[in-house]
């Protein structure tokens, strides 16, 4: 089966950096997304990783190990707009084609 | 271009009522989803498709039908509603082909169906 973890809530101050961390562990592996979703609405993509290391987008990176089962979603310069719930999902080779498996999501919360 | 769109965005069901949901994308992507998503459990996969005229079931498929008869479409069909198929439906989207497998998955609004 697939496992994924990642903290429930988190919170942090406007400005600040926060980390979020995810591990997994799966079968099949073949790459690794954040989504981002604010209360009410839809997820939408922040960042992809399919090999090792640091993909960096703007205020927002994302680090893979792949031998260790364990990405993170690094925030910078936190705004009170990026409070939202941040999922990670990994993809997985299936007989039927790549499907996503998604963590329950991590709540952040940030304050003035 | 609208991206993913579904429809109804809310309804309520007794139990026992069937219903059907649209999704349609404007993308010409190949894989379409169907996600459902409560509270502490996450998105969880109930089928899914990688062409027209394809179907493969997810993680929770039981008590849910789809069909794929055009690309652009997928339908998610509630044959007997039960109280436990109370929740926020996603579909998804994504593009696809031979030398780039699937990318990001766009996502729709969601329809908030709630059964009594």
């Amino acid at each position: 089966g697939q496992n994924i973890d990642q903290p429930t809530e988190m919170t942090a101050t406007e400005g600040a950096i926060v980390q979020i961390n995810c591990t997994y562990q799966t079968s099949g592996f073949n790459g690794l997304f954040w989504y981002q979703q604010h209360a009410g609405e839809a997820p939408t993509f922040l960042s992809y990783n399919v090999l090792d290391g640091l993909e960096e987008k703007g205020r927002f990176s994302s680090f893979l190990s792949r031998s260790k089962g364990y990405s993170y979603l690094l925030l910078k310069e936190l705004q009170m707009k990026d409070s939202a719930s941040y999922l990670c999902a990994v993809r997985i080779i299936t007989g039927g084609g790549n499907k996503l498996t998604f963590g329950t999501g991590t709540q952040l919360k940030v304050e003035l | 271009n609208a991206g993913v769109t579904q429809t109804p965005k809310f309804r309520v069901l007794k139990t026992g009522q069937s219903m059907t949901l649209l999704c349609a994308q404007d993308m010409n992507h190949e894989y379409m989803y169907w996600y459902r998503q409560d509270p502490g459990m996450g998105l969880r996969l109930i089928h899914y498709s990688v062409g027209e005229g394809t179907t493969a079931k997810g993680e929770v498929p039981d008590g849910y039908n789809v069909s794929r008869l055009k690309k652009q479409n997928f339908l998610l069909g509630l044959e007997s509603a039960a109280p436990s198929q109370t929740s926020v439906y996603f579909c998804a989207s994504s593009y696809s082909t031979f030398r780039m497998p699937q990318r990001e998955q766009y996502f729709g609004p969601g329809t908030r169906l709630t059964v009594t």
